[in-house]
């Protein structure tokens, strides 16, 4: 079946460091979208990319989408403690008309 | 702001018992989720729902059932609740099937005993 991995799945980074993850799907995605989600939280939205290649910007963070649309990564300049949490890749799948979520990646960031 | 609400943030149930997990949107969506969370595999989809009475397999329904009587509400019910099924349970919605963000609610977590 369809599956969507994320690298790594824990990171651990001092203060004013970056950061990134990788989303990588075993399939093409018609679309990719982030979430993050606080600890004790829920997940959040944080954005969808739909264009082969599209790369969006949020203040510190950057989301790429491959060229190939399977796969897609999310970085963050300079770190904060408030970027602490987990962040999730989901991958809309053509063909079976589903999102997928990825298997998250936790972020502690010590100040 | 849409608001996605879970009748329990906690739940201790014993095996066998049947469990109900309520989960209520206020945004008019017409698409809801059930998924279950638990460390190392991200968020597994249960059972989703389009419409009102509804309702499609997700990846893992086995030991899960759903009712959705009404738009705003999904439920979803452990028929026989076992030891695995000890885990995070979160409902979401959409607007509709398709390229839409996805709201959660803050989740349930169960323990079976």
């Amino acid at each position: 079946g369809q599956q969507v991995m994320q690298i790594p799945q824990y990171q651990h980074v001092q203060e004013g460091e970056d950061f990134t993850t990788y989303c990588n799907s075993s399939t093409t995605l018609s679309n990719i979208q982030w979430y993050k989600q606080r600890p004790g939280g829920h997940p959040v939205f944080l954005i969808q990319l739909v264009k082969s290649g599209e790369v969006k910007k949020q203040k510190r963070l950057t989301f790429q989408f491959g060229e190939a649309k399977k796969n897609s990564s999310l970085h963050i300049t300079a770190t904060q403690t408030t970027d602490v949490g987990t962040y999730f890749c989901a991958g809309f799948h053509y063909n079976t008309d589903k999102l997928i979520f990825g298997t998250g990646t936790r972020l502690q960031v010590f100040p | 702001d849409v608001k996605v609400t879970q009748s329990s943030r906690y739940l201790v149930k014993r095996t066998g018992e049947k469990v109900f997990l309520e989960c209520v949107q206020d945004m008019d969506h017409e698409n809801m989720f059930w998924y279950r969370q638990d460390p190392g595999l991200g968020l597994r989809l249960i059972y989703f729902s389009y419409d009102v009475k509804m309702k499609e397999k997700g990846d893992i329904p086995e030991g899960y059932s759903v009712s959705r009587e009404k738009k705003e509400r999904f439920s979803l019910i452990l028929e026989s609740a076992s030891t695995n099924q000890t885990s995070m349970y979160l409902c979401a919605s959409s607007v509709r099937w398709g390229l839409y963000e996805q709201y959660f609610g803050p989740g349930t977590r169960l323990t079976v005993t």
